[in-house]
């Protein structure tokens, strides 16, 4: 079965204390990117790649890493998380594409709360 | 300026009745995607529609038709007969083709749909 997945589902940290939230997809997309979900203000893209050891920030990098080492996986890492970075996590991958029609598959979502 | 606007934050609609869903787009790129998706309560983000810039019919699938006017730059989803399981957040969002490279979806703020029995 297509998808991608994302683990853990649901964390819950301390401030400053080092975390990943990985995301693998099974598809062969080059191209995966994560978003964060805050209430009021939609998803909002915080890192992308468009293949392996290829990434770049979104609107939303500061207080985030990633890394992209090989095609399926691409790891969200936060080094300190502070309770700003409250939210709900998606992973997202797709072909790329010079077409609008592009669909990107959304992994399930991670709610991560830092205390 | 808000790429994607969507000025409906909550909706409460009575079931069987259909429903439209307000989505306003700023961009100068002439080719462009518009998207629809679907967030129940559990979370995952569901794929319902998609509309092109070029195209010249507006999209269908099932009980989703997506209002595509171009000129006014509006994009709004209707959902006929509604259904209990409607009962989600609707977000609408637009992939810019001068981004290629960056696939990058730009996401409204959502409109949370409630069905009322």
């Amino acid at each position: 079965e297509a998808q991608v997945t994302q683990n853990p589902r649901y964390l819950i940290t301390v401030t400053g204390k080092k975390l990943t939230v990985t995301c693998s997809q099974n598809m062969n997309h080059e191209y995966m990117s994560w978003y964060r979900q805050d209430p009021g203000l939609g998803l909002r893209q915080i890192y992308y790649s468009m293949n392996v050891e290829v990434t770049d920030k979104g609107d939303v990098p500061e207080g985030y890493k990633v890394s992209r080492k090989e095609k399926r996986n691409f790891p969200l890492i936060l080094e300190s998380p502070s309770p700003n970075q409250t939210s709900l996590y998606f992973c997202a991958s797709s072909l790329l594409s010079d077409s609008s029609y592009n669909e990107q598959f959304f992994g399930p979502g991670t709610r991560l709360t830092v205390l | 300026a808000q790429k994607i606007t969507q000025t409906q934050p909550g909706m409460f609609v009575q079931e069987k009745e259909a429903v439209t869903l307000d989505c306003t787009y700023d961009t100068s790129d002439p080719s462009y995607g518009l998207f629809w998706y679907k967030q129940p309560s559990s979370g995952e983000m569901i794929f319902l529609i998609y509309q092109g810039s070029y195209d010249q019919q507006n999209a269908t699938e099932g009980r989703y038709s997506l209002n595509f006017q171009k000129a006014r730059k509006s994009a709004n989803l209707v959902i006929s007969a509604s259904q209990l399981g409607d009962s989600a957040m609707y977000f609408c969002a637009m992939r810019e083709d001068a981004a290629f490279g960056n696939e990058k979806l730009t996401f409204g703020t959502g409109t949370r749909l409630t069905i009322i029995p």
